[in-house]
């Protein structure tokens, strides 16, 4: 079976610090990968998704930048965080659409998320 | 932007049917419609989807009108633990070019004990 995981769970940084979220998938290849943010009180909001290794597009033009370095793993970054990074990060997969119909539902298989807090 | 519109918030008494509505007036002929429910501090969880029939899984039903621009999510037997947002989303299936859900902000249903 599929699974996603994500690291770490929490964390606090100061203003202009590094960050690097990471994001691993098991059990399924060539996953569609995706970075989504949840600011506090508001909605989902895409940041970045990946169709393949060195693939990345972003939604939102900011401070944060993705890479794939490997198939199933899917990192986020920043050289220097702001006050509004802070929030709720979600890593999600899906299929890439050329699996078995049956499987192909379209469904994103979130992970437990990151909340980060900048000081 | 998103392509759904959904009441910002909805009451339920425990033990009744949830009726959560979705406009979705300029959904495509390919665009599938989604629906999807956050617990507070969880990553969403997918609940159901269908193109134009009528959808039920273990979870609840999924009621689409002929023409496609609006759909219901019925959860058959509200229970305390069903108290979540639920997003209404539309989307064709991956394999279509790029693949990616956005989330609007949903509708928080609270269940009354």
């Amino acid at each position: 079976s599929q699974t996603i995981h994500q690291w770490p769970a929490t964390l606090v940084q100061p203003v202009g610090s590094p960050l690097s979220l990471e994001c691993t998938v098991e059990g399924t290849s060539n996953p569609n990968l995706y970075w989504y943010r949840q600011a506090a009180g508001r909605g989902l909001q895409l940041l970045f998704y990946s169709v393949g290794i060195g693939q990345i597009s972003s939604e939102v033009p900011q401070n944060l930048s993705a890479s794939r370095p490997q198939d199933r793993q899917f990192i986020l970054s920043s050289k220097k965080l702001l006050l509004s990074d802070s929030g709720f990060y979600l890593c999600a997969w899906s299929s890439d659409g050329t699996g078995l119909r049956h499987l192909n539902t379209g469904e994103l298989f979130f992970g437990e998320g990151s909340r980060l807090t900048v000081l | 932007d998103a392509k759904t519109t959904q009441p910002p918030s909805m009451d339920c008494a425990e033990g009744r049917a949830a009726n959560l509505p979705c406009n979705h007036s300029t959904i495509s002929g390919n665009e599938y419609v989604y629906w999807y429910r956050q617990i507070h501090s969880q990553g969403p969880q997918y609940i159901i989807h269908g193109l134009k029939n009528n959808e039920t899984n273990e979870m609840a039903s999924l009621i689409i009108t002929e023409d496609r621009k609006s759909s219901t999510l019925i959860l058959p037997h509200a229970t305390l633990r069903d108290t979540a947002v639920y997003y209404c989303i539309v989307s064709p299936l991956p394999g279509a070019g790029s693949y990616q859900l956005t989330f609007g902000k949903g509708t928080k249903l609270s269940v009354i004990p």
